[in-house]
């Protein structure tokens, strides 16, 4: 699985549009992007996953590049409950399902 | 549906001892796959279980071992404990092939 970049923290206020970048520049042609999070004391969540297009949820929406190289992962409204460590992975569909995480993002949502 | 369940939620055993850890999938899924995640750091995977069967194993030893019982449900056993495998393990399951994974809340491992 390719490997993934992505900044340690960063913070956002509530109400605001939370916007999670990520690199992946040696990504392959068969791997989609995936993003899961995970609150503190719980379990990962998977939020969305994409191979090329950009797609959308009622949890958030992802932004390819053309080039496939980097992604970014919007939240639209956050909110404190989005306060949550966010892992963007990487990854060939099928492929067991095994899932590769880095050390993520921490995001802090703030009043 | 009560999706993954683990137990027990906290454990402490003593160095050396051996530990199993229990998880039941999601209703439906047939796939479960284990994780550690030491304090601060992301998930690592363990291994995957289908059919009863161990599929995939990531970088850990021998010490690490699992099942899959005729009802989908898994078990992660531990032998010879060392204060490194203090840490939370996590189960996944998933139907086969199918793209979103759903993860139990864990169970926390304290080595003494």
């Amino acid at each position: 699985d390719a490997k993934t970049t992505q900044p340690p923290s960063m913070d956002c206020a509530e109400g605001r549009a939370a916007n999670l970048p990520c690199n992946h520049s040696t990504i392959s042609g068969n791997e989609y992007v995936y993003w899961y999070r995970q609150i503190h004391s719980q379990g990962p969540q998977y939020i969305i996953h994409g191979l090329k297009n950009n797609e959308t949820n009622e949890m958030a929406s992802l932004i390819i590049t053309e080039d496939r190289k980097s992604s970014t992962l919007i939240l639209p409204h956050a909110t404190l409950r989005d306060t949550a460590v966010y892992y963007c992975i990487v990854r060939v569909w099928a492929a067991g399902n095994k899932l590769t995480f880095g050390g993520g993002t921490r995001v802090l949502v703030k009043p | 549906d009560a999706g993954v369940t683990q137990s027990p939620t906290h454990l402490i055993k003593t160095r050396g001892q051996q530990v199993t850890l229990r998880c039941s999938p999601k209703s439906g899924h047939d796939t479960v796959s284990w994780y550690q995640q030491a304090l601060g750091q992301g998930p690592q995977f363990i291994f995957q279980y289908y059919e009863e069967e161990e599929r995939q194993r990531g970088n850990f030893p021998d010490r690490f071992s699992g099942h899959q019982f005729p009802n989908y449900s898994s078990e992660l056993n531990v032998n010879a404990l060392l204060l490194g495998d203090s840490a939370l393990y996590l189960c996944a399951s998933s139907k086969d092939r199918e793209t979103e994974a759903f993860f139990g809340q864990g169970t926390r491992l304290t080595v003494v």
